[in-house]
């Protein structure tokens, strides 16, 4: 079964930093663009990054310096590396893969919730 | 940056109703536009790729148009379970913005 998990959110305080996983079972994650996306309580949907299959990395005016996406390959896993974190990043994160064919997210985790506060 | 931007932001439609979601790209993105379905507390789920290509297992009710600038996601036949908020989404530049969203009521 083609799958995504979330993990690693939390409660963390301003300035802290924080780490997402996104292990993949039934494909492969290299072999995809892959991206993360959040959403704000009450809020709408917000792209955050993206990786491509060749690595290049991509990021929304709002995280960029601050948060790193990547991979491991041999984990199948993707990751999202948050720092300099802000009460405007409390947000449920959600990993999604992207097929060339669609250049759309057709398979979304479930999603982890990051709340930023002191 | 190219802003996208849904009209109307909500609306209520009866059981059977045909209703019509617009978003606006502020610059040219040819098709490179993509339309989701999201329920109450559940990830997104993708209804129409390419602006008119309908995903896999999606009912064809749904149906997407439009090229450029100005694109359309339509429902036929409104049904109860059609309830849920849609985003439009631009694919282009590898830059993956979202519009803010349409909310559906079933009456």
């Amino acid at each position: 079964e083609v799958q995504l998990v979330e993990t690693g959110g939390g409660l963390i305080q301003p300035g802290g930093s924080l780490r997402l996983s996104c292990a993949a079972s039934g494909f492969t994650v290299s072999s995809f663009y892959m991206g993360w996306v959040r959403q704000a309580p009450g809020k709408g949907l917000e792209w955050v990054s993206l990786i491509y299959s060749g690595g290049s990395t991509y990021y929304a005016d709002s995280v960029k310096g601050r948060f790193t996406i990547s991979r491991d390959n041999s984990e199948n896993t993707l990751y999202l590396e948050m720092n300099s974190l802000r009460a405007e990043d409390t947000a449920v994160y959600y990993c999604a893969r992207v097929p060339l064919v669609l250049d759309a997210f057709d398979i979304w985790g479930q999603g982890t919730m990051v709340t930023v506060s002191s | 940056d190219i802003q996208m931007t849904q009209s109307p932001s909500s609306l209520s439609a009866s059981v059977g109703d045909r209703v019509t979601i617009t978003c606006r790209a502020s610059q040219m993105i040819n098709k490179y536009l993509n339309w989701y379905q999201q329920k109450s507390g559940k990830a997104p789920k993708l209804l129409i790729y390419a602006a008119s290509s309908l995903q896999s297992g999606v009912p064809s009710r749904f149906s997407g148009s439009g090229s450029g600038t100005e694109f359309s996601l339509t429902i036929s036949d409104l049904q109860p379970e059609d309830s849920a908020t849609y985003y439009c989404q631009r694919s282009s530049s590898s830059l993956y913005t979202f519009g803010q969203g349409t909310k559906l009521e079933i009456k």
